[in-house]
């Protein structure tokens, strides 16, 4: 079964440090990789997503994220955090091997920004 | 456009009761899927559909029917309520497979 890893289950940094999150997913074919930020008592948003080409996605916020296909990661970093930056950041890829049209999620990186 | 709106914002259900979280969507989305989100569990699919009259079952889905007779409905029914279902549920539409997802603002069910 497909599926996504997200390596850390609570970051904590102080204002103006930088910030990466790790993410591999399980599936070698063709991916359209994405990653949501949930702000406190708020629903899903996307923050950036990718498709082909540059490997290198720029997304709202300040936020980007490199696509490294040999290593199945589609890490997400900024190289300086707000306490606004305060979230749950989740992981997500989508593919559609073998008929199965869905969108997998990880478990998802509590983000706390310490002003 | 409201995007995606989901009725009820909360409820409280005891055991065996059966109820219905609605869900609509003004955009013209082909795509409609239902999330449940559990702490440490991150968003698990528990059904979806592709467009009006199909539907298909994601990673969670006992326990829960759908159906989606409309391109904007794609309500979610549970059956029969159990404690395992406390949960919050999304539920999200774009307009093709790959494209961005638009959630919803959840409803936060609880099941005694």
């Amino acid at each position: 079964a497909q599926s996504v890893s997200q390596h850390n289950h609570h970051v904590i940094l102080s204002e103006a440090a930088s910030l990466e999150l790790g993410c591999n997913y399980s599936y070698g074919g063709t991916v359209n990789l994405f990653w949501y930020v949930q702000y406190p008592g708020q629903h899903l948003q996307l923050l950036l997503k990718y498709f082909s080409g540059d490997p290198l996605v720029k997304g709202i916020k300040g936020f980007e994220a490199e696509f490294i296909k040999s290593k199945f990661s589609f890490n997400l970093r900024k190289p300086s955090v707000q306490w606004s930056d305060t979230a749950e950041y989740f992981c997500a890829f989508f593919n559609s091997g073998a008929g199965s049209y869905q969108l997998t999620f990880g478990k998802g990186t509590k983000l706390s920004v310490i002003p | 456009n409201a995007g995606v709106t989901q009725t009820p914002k909360f409820q409280v259900l005891k055991t065996g009761q059966s109820m219905t979280l609605q869900c609509a969507q003004d955009m013209n989305h082909e795509y409609m899927s239902w999330y449940r989100q559990d702490p440490g569990m991150g968003l698990r699919l528990i059904h979806y559909s592709v467009g009006a009259g199909i539907t298909d079952q994601g990673e969670v889905p006992n326990g829960y029917n759908v159906s989606r007779s409309t391109t904007e409905d794609f309500p979610l029914r549970l059956l029969s309520a159990a404690p395992s279902q406390t949960s919050v549920y999304f539920c999200a539409s774009s307009y093709g497979l790959r494209d961005e997802q638009y959630f919803g603002p959840g409803t936060r069910l609880t099941v005694t």
